[in-house]
């Protein structure tokens, strides 16, 4: 079974710019979730998605943006670059449980994107 | 606000020592606690998830506790190998968000 895939892996956009970041989740999970990692640091929360609606939504701006599709794939995007939004984006899956979205059981990452804005 | 603190932040040990891994939290109120690894430039591995009402799980030579009321896991591997070499990570999950903590960057010396 394929893990939790993100593209593009790589990319360089200057400030100013738009970036698209996709991810497709494991088979069957149905939850979503996007973190910013900058160099030296743990993940940050950007969003978390279940069942195609917003579940929770980290201390990011509104720059920030995302939405699920009906294949439970994700996009994030991320409008209007600055040279602070350079970081590693992850893209983590997880199948969901009852009780809440936040006990959503064991995460499955991504390997990341990696931004890097000029 | 939730705050997860790791400690330490490094730790350099020689090949077949044991080991513990430190992560505090300052909220109680947690659905879960997960244990993740994470190698230069790459996404995050699961290693063991911890739910609430539990106190510890076990996957081969790792071993993780947690301990709810005073806000702490611990994270134990047994006989080191130079493959363990990756930084360690630790996240709680609370009413509607993840928290990570920085990370204890683990050298395992051959």
């Amino acid at each position: 079974d394929a893990g939790v895939t993100q593209s593009p892996t790589h990319l360089i956009k200057t400030r100013g710019q738009h970036v698209t970041l996709r991810c497709s989740p494991i088979s069957g999970h149905k939850s979503v979730s996007w973190y910013q990692q900058v160099l030296g640091q743990g993940p940050q929360f950007i969003f978390q998605y279940y069942e195609k609606e917003e579940r929770g939504r980290g201390n990011f701006p509104d720059r920030f943006s995302a939405r699920q599709f009906p294949n439970y794939s994700s996009e994030l995007n991320v409008n209007a670059l600055l040279l602070g939004d350079s970081a590693l984006y992850l893209c983590a899956s997880s199948a969901g449980l009852a009780g809440g979205p936040w006990n959503t059981g064991e995460l499955f990452f991504g390997e990341g994107s990696r931004l890097t804005v000029l | 606000k939730q705050e997860v603190t790791q400690i330490p932040a490094a730790l350099s040990v020689p090949e077949g020592e044991n080991l513990v891994l430190n992560c505090s939290f300052t909220d109680s109120a947690i659905y879960n606690l997960q244990w993740f690894r994470q190698d230069p430039g790459k996404g995050l591995t699961s290693l063991l998830l911890i739910q609430s009402s539990q106190r510890e799980q076990t996957s081969g030579r790792l071993n993780a506790s947690l301990d709810k009321s005073s806000g702490r896991s611990t994270l134990y591997i047994a006989a080191s190998q130079p493959g363990d070499s990756a930084t360690y990570l630790c996240a709680v999950s609370g009413a509607n968000n993840l928290f990570f903590g920085t990370g204890t960057r683990l050298t395992v010396i051959p």
